[in-house]
């Protein structure tokens, strides 16, 4: 079965950390997605990716950054973690527009 | 530009009931639609897509949209909802382009009752 496979479920750091959140899928897409998804808020996107070592901002950038050295892995990185980050973290994967995106199951991150 | 307004935060049916999750979008081209269901603590798993082929689209556990482009509507309906549809559902439209990058609604809560 085809997947996104993000490293932890749940994850709790303290303020200054930096923090690095993985993301791996099996399926040689080459568009990948970060998201941040926050009550009453919804998906916003932090950054994408349509190939290896490129990557764009997206709607909320500030505090992350990213890397894609190897297609199938994208990695969102707190440079120093802050609680305004405590948030649920969400990694899709597509090959393009009309094939839907698969998602995964989310790392839930807490700042103290 | 695109964008996507899912028109109810929270839908509550009894179970054995309808299910109508309303969104409406605009885009600037034609538009690949999307809706997604997320269960507590999950992540998001696509019911059903549309992409410029037939407008009535039926996905999986009983889901069905249809669109509408003089309405800009995608509507999500269920003829029956059961206690396990009870999750938040997402409307996303994609942006034409190299990077098909998905807008998402603020999503609706689906409450059934039993």
């Amino acid at each position: 079965d085809v997947k996104v496979t993000q490293s932890s479920r749940y994850l709790v750091k303290r303020t200054g950390e930096k923090v690095f959140l993985e993301c791996v899928q099996d399926m040689d897409h080459e568009n990948m997605f970060w998201y941040r998804q926050d009550p009453g808020l919804g998906l916003r996107l932090i950054y994408f990716s349509y190939d290896v070592k490129m990557k764009e901002k997206g709607d909320i950038p500030e505090g992350y950054s990213v890397s894609r050295e190897k297609k199938e892995r994208f990695s969102l990185i707190l440079e120093s973690a802050s609680t305004n980050q405590t948030s649920m973290y969400l990694c899709a994967s597509t090959f393009g527009q009309g094939y839907g995106y698969t998602f995964g199951s989310g790392t839930r991150l807490t700042v103290v | 530009a695109q964008s996507v307004t899912q028109l109810d935060s929270h839908v509550s049916v009894s179970e054995g009931t309808p299910v109508l999750l309303r969104c409406n979008y605009s885009s600037s081209y034609s538009p690949s639609l999307f809706w997604y269901v997320q269960h507590p603590n999950k992540g998001l798993q696509l019911l059903l897509k549309y992409t410029s082929a037939a407008t009535l689209v039926k996905g999986i556990n009983g889901f069905e949209a249809e669109f509408k482009k003089s309405e800009t509507s995608f509507h999500l309906t269920k003829p029956s909802a059961h206690m396990s549809d009870a999750a938040e559902y997402f409307c996303v439209v994609s942006r034409s382009g190299g990077s098909y990058i998905p807008t998402f609604g603020r999503g609706t809560s689906l409450i059934v009752h039993p």
